[in-house]
């Protein structure tokens, strides 16, 4: 069965900081990792799709990692804003057609 | 275009109440998930529908839990006999296709269950 850790449960940051959030997994027979951003009360808001054979995903100050054979994913933000405040999970999509999710990542980036 | 929508996004019952939440995915998309999101427990699959084949329902709880998926679109997700464990945000999602590595999953908004 597969099982999603992510590391920090919880992080704060000023604003401008680089941070690092992590995910690890435990079944390497994977289609894809996603990273999602989800905000209180609301829905989850896909970030960045990392398919089994990439190695990394890109998008504006986000940068996602995958290493496969390890079973571990990073999350690069890059000079965080208030506005990035939010939960973020890491899910993996496996053969079984279901996302297994990760307990998620509260992060706070004061002004 | 138009996202996943949930109805109702809030639904309070009483404890043996049976209930129905709704999943309208996006329009063309074949697959179509549901989770279930509680403290404590946090994100946890529940029933999975692709296309014409039989749902995987490996995730469900209980024999109270059923979904189903009329025309390959709209979804109906029934609780009968709530408990009060029930009470969660129960989240919708749909992909295009549900098979292949790069399919992403969209949410929608969720339905916040609560049971008294």
């Amino acid at each position: 069965k597969q099982e999603v850790t992510q590391i920090p449960a919880a992080l704060s940051v000023p604003e401008g900081e680089n941070l690092v959030l992590n995910c690890s997994f435990t079944d390497s027979a994977i289609y894809n990792l996603q990273w999602f951003r989800q905000d209180p009360g609301k829905g989850l808001t896909s970030l960045l799709l990392i398919q089994s054979s990439q190695r990394e995903q890109t998008s504006g100050r986000l940068n996602a990692s995958l290493d496969k054979s390890s079973g571990r994913s990073t999350l690069y933000i890059a000079a965080s804003q208030p506005g990035d405040s939010a939960t973020y999970l890491c899910a993996v999509h496996n053969a079984g057609n279901m996302l297994t999710f990760g307990g998620g990542t509260r992060l706070m980036v004061k002004p | 275009g138009a996202g996943v929508s949930q109805s109702p996004s809030n639904k309070v019952t009483e404890k043996g109440k049976d209930v129905e939440l709704r999943c309208d995915p996006i329009s063309g998309h074949t697959a179509l998930y549901w989770y279930r999101q509680s403290l404590g427990q946090g994100l946890e699959f529940l029933i999975y529908f692709q296309g014409n084949s039989a749902p995987d329902k490996s995730g469900l709880p209980s024999d109270r839990f059923s979904a189903e998926r009329t025309g390959g679109s709209v979804s109906t997700l029934t609780i009968q006999r709530t408990q009060q464990e029930d009470s969660a945000v129960y989240l919708c999602a749909s992909s295009l296709t549900g098979t292949s590595s790069w399919d992403t999953q969209y949410f929608g908004p969720g339905t916040r269950l609560t049971v008294l």
